[in-house]
């Protein structure tokens, strides 16, 4: 079925180091949606990818959708303590556009 | 001030007991979703409606039911069913029917087995 796979699935940094997290899928995505959800919190709507080879930036965040729209990357420069969290990536397919399909999330620790 | 409103925030069940939690939106949104989450675990999909008084079974739909009487409301009963049904239960809503559209989530209800 369809899947959507996300390393790693923790990763501890230093302040001020960079993260980054990857989205891959065995077939074509229609889009791609990251989210971050806080310790104890919901899911919060970060940013949504529909072009081929799409990049976009939020600050210290840079999202990158692949030239074939089978992989996705979030890249957080220099790290913040208020980064900590888990990001999500969740994706939908051309045919099955009623549900999106989640990544298992990749869990951030900063230390200060 | 617009967003979903899920309660309660922590919910106990005693074996053999159907409870149901609430989740109300004043986003004007037509589709809402229901997900649960484990520790340490993605979201998964339980049920979802695209519009009133139509809904679809998600991929852990057994044990669970819903109802969508109202544009608003989109309740989720956890029937004694569910075996197992300790989690956090996210609802979400998004503007159109189609994924292309983002989701906004809920605070949540914890539920637990007592």
């Amino acid at each position: 079925g369809q899947q959507v796979m996300q390393i790693p699935q923790y990763q501890h940094v230093q302040e001020g180091e960079d993260f980054t997290t990857y989205c891959n899928s065995s077939t074509t995505l229609s889009n791609i949606q990251w989210y971050k959800q806080r310790p104890g919190g919901h899911p919060v709507f970060l940013i949504q990818l529909v072009k081929s080879g799409e990049v976009k930036k939020q600050k210290r965040l840079t999202f990158q959708f692949g030239e074939a729209k089978k992989n996705s990357s979030l890249h957080i420069t220099a790290t913040q303590t208020t980064d900590v969290g888990t990001y999500f990536c969740a994706g939908s397919y051309a045919g099955n556009n009623r549900k999106l399909i989640w990544g298992l999330g990749t869990s951030l620790a900063v230390n200060p | 001030d617009g967003g979903i409103t899920q309660s309660p925030k922590y919910l106990f069940r005693k074996e053999g007991q159907n409870v149901t939690l609430s989740c109300e939106q004043n986003l004007n949104h037509d589709a809402m979703y229901w997900y649960r989450q484990d520790p340490g675990q993605g979201l998964r999909l339980i049920y979802y409606s695209q519009i009133v008084n139509d809904f679809q079974k998600g991929d852990i739909a057994e044990g669970y039911s819903v109802s969508r009487e109202k544009k608003e409301s989109f309740p989720l009963t956890v029937t004694s069913a569910q075996k197992n049904p300790t989690a956090f239960y996210l609802c979400a809503s998004s503007i159109k029917k189609d994924n292309n559209q983002p989701q906004h989530f809920g605070d949540g209800t914890r539920l637990s087995i007592l």
